[in-house]
């Protein structure tokens, strides 16, 4: 059964730029949650999906958005890139929402704002 | 609002030692903790989910004990292996409205041969 697909892996923008991540979860979850990664503040929560509802979210500004399809497949945006932006972004499926059900990750799409 | 601390930050020891590693929070009413192991560059594996109303979890070498009144859970490995060496995350979701885990900033695990 193949995991959480991430894509691109990689990918690098300019300051002011917008950018759209996106998520693939595993095959029959409906819940994703998306997540931002740095060094300086570590890992957190960005926001949840559950049947193309966003369910809850975590204290980022306006600019990072994100949306869910018919399908589960999930995409995050974020507008006027910022330097600050550069992260690992990770997503996370699971079958039905959490806390409740056990979340699995993908392997991230690692962003760097030039 | 919810602090989650994780110690030791790093940790190096030689194969075969048995481990503990400490994830503290600052609000007990908590709905669940989940232990994650982050290998360098990848996303987050998930190890062991422990239930607010469960005392611990045990997966073949690991075992998560949760302490919700002192606001403590340990992730003890046994018979530690090169192979374990990663950051262990430990996250801790609320209970009651949105849920939002918030995570520590992790342990970073070295078992050398």
């Amino acid at each position: 059964k193949a995991g959480v697909t991430q894509t691109p892996r990689y990918l690098i923008k300019t300051r002011g730029q917008q950018v759209t991540l996106s998520c693939s979860p595993i095959s029959g979850h409906r819940s994703v949650s998306w997540y931002q990664q740095t060094p300086g503040q570590g890992l957190q929560f960005l926001f949840e999906y559950f049947s193309e509802t966003q369910r809850n979210k975590g204290n980022f500004p306006g600019r990072f958005s994100g949306r869910q399809f018919s399908n589960s497949r999930s995409e995050m945006n974020v507008s006027t890139l910022e330097l600050g932006d550069s992260a690992l972004y990770l997503c996370a499926s699971s079958r039905d929402p959490p806390p409740e059900n056990e979340q699995y990750f993908g392997p991230g799409t690692r962003l760097t704002v030039t | 609002k919810q602090e989650v601390t994780q110690i030791p930050a790093a940790l190096s020891v030689p194969e075969g030692e048995n481990l503990v590693l400490n994830c503290s929070f600052t609000d007990s009413a908590i709905y669940n903790l989940q232990w994650f192991r982050q290998d360098p560059g990848k996303g987050l594996t998930s190890l062991l989910l422990i239930q607010s109303s469960q005392r611990e979890q045990t997966s073949g070498r690991l075992n998560a004990s949760l302490d919700k009144s002192s606001g403590r859970s340990t992730l003890y490995i046994a018979a530690s292996q090169p192979g374990d060496s990663a950051t262990y995350l430990c996250a801790v979701g609320a209970s009651g409205g949105s849920y939002i885990p918030t995570f520590g900033r992790g342990t970073s695990l070295i078992v050398h041969p």
